[in-house]
C-alpha cells in the first residue's frame, strides 16, 4: 500500500499566521491527493482535491500544491475555526490511503 | 442539499454482528458511489473500500474483507456496513461518504460509534 507521512504531526501557530503542512508519498502519486479537515467530533471535510483543487466553498486562504511525492496544504492566515487535524488521502493505487494527521493547535 | 445521515451509536458483544445505514438526500443516490472510512478511538482515518451504488458492486481494502459487506438499497437512497463476527479491535466511528465524480469523498456523514464490548 502507498503510504503517506505527514509533518509535522502537530503544529502550533497563532491566528493569522501563514503554515504550510505536508505530505510525502512512498511513491508517486501524479496529483491524486486530497487534503481533509476533521474537527473534533465531527466527519471529514474535503478541503482540496486533485492536489490543487480547493472543493465547494471551501475559503481561498486554503491552497494545494505539488505533484509526484511531495504535496502541501498552505493555509495563508489562520482563523480560529481552522484549529484541526488535516488528512491527506491518495486514490491513485488501491487501496486509497490516508496519511496519520497532522494536529493544528492554537499557541 | 446534499446530506448523509447516519445510524446510531450501536453497543454489540463479541461475535454479534451490526448494521449501519447510511441515508442520502438531496442528490441522484445512484450517480455516485459510497466510500466507507473506520476510525478507532483517538487514530486517523482508515479506508475501507466503497461501493458501486448503481450496480450494487462493493470493492474492499484488504484489512475489510470477509466480515465486512457493503450494500445499497436504491429504493431508499441507503447504503448499508454489515460487520459481523464483532471483535474488540472492530470499537470505531465509521463514516460514510459520497464519492465524488472525481472519486474523493465530498460529502460525509455524521459517523455511527461502534463500540464492541462483553
Amino acid at each position: 500500500d502507498i503510504v503517506l507521512t505527514q509533518s509535522p504531526v502537530t503544529l502550533s501557530s497563532s491566528p493569522g499566521e501563514r503554515v504550510t503542512l505536508s505530505c510525502r508519498a512512498s511513491q508517486s502519486v501524479s496529483s491524486y491527493l486530497a487534503w481533509y479537515q476533521q474537527k473534533s467530533g465531527q466527519a471529514p471535510r474535503l478541503l482540496i482535491y486533485d492536489a490543487s483543487n480547493r472543493a465547494t466553498g471551501i475559503p481561498a486562504r486554503f491552497s494545494g500544491g505539488g505533484s509526484g511525492t511531495d504535496f502541501t496544504l498552505t493555509i495563508s492566515s489562520l482563523e480560529p475555526e481552522d484549529f484541526a487535524v488535516y488528512y491527506c488521502q491518495q486514490r491513485i493505487y488501491w487501496p486509497d490511503t490516508f496519511g496519520q494527521g497532522t494536529k493544528l493547535e492554537i499557541k | 442539499q446534499v446530506q448523509l445521515v447516519q445510524s446510531g451509536s450501536e453497543l454489540e458483544r463479541p461475535g454479534a454482528s451490526v448494521t449501519i445505514s447510511c441515508k442520502a438526500s438531496g442528490y441522484t443516490f445512484t450517480n455516485y458511489g459510497m466510500n466507507w472510512v473506520r476510525q478507532a478511538p483517538g487514530q486517523g482515518l482508515e479506508w475501507m473500500g466503497w461501493i458501486n451504488t448503481n450496480t450494487g458492486i462493493p470493492r474492499y481494502a484488504q484489512d475489510f474483507t470477509g466480515r465486512f459487506v457493503f450494500s445499497s438499497d436504491i429504493s431508499v437512497s441507503t447504503a448499508y456496513l454489515q460487520i459481523s463476527g464483532l471483535k474488540a479491535e472492530d470499537t470505531a466511528v465509521y463514516f460514510c461518504a459520497r464519492r465524488s465524480t472525481a472519486a474523493w469523498g465530498d460529502f460525509w456523514g455524521q459517523g455511527t460509534l461502534v463500540t464492541v464490548s462483553s
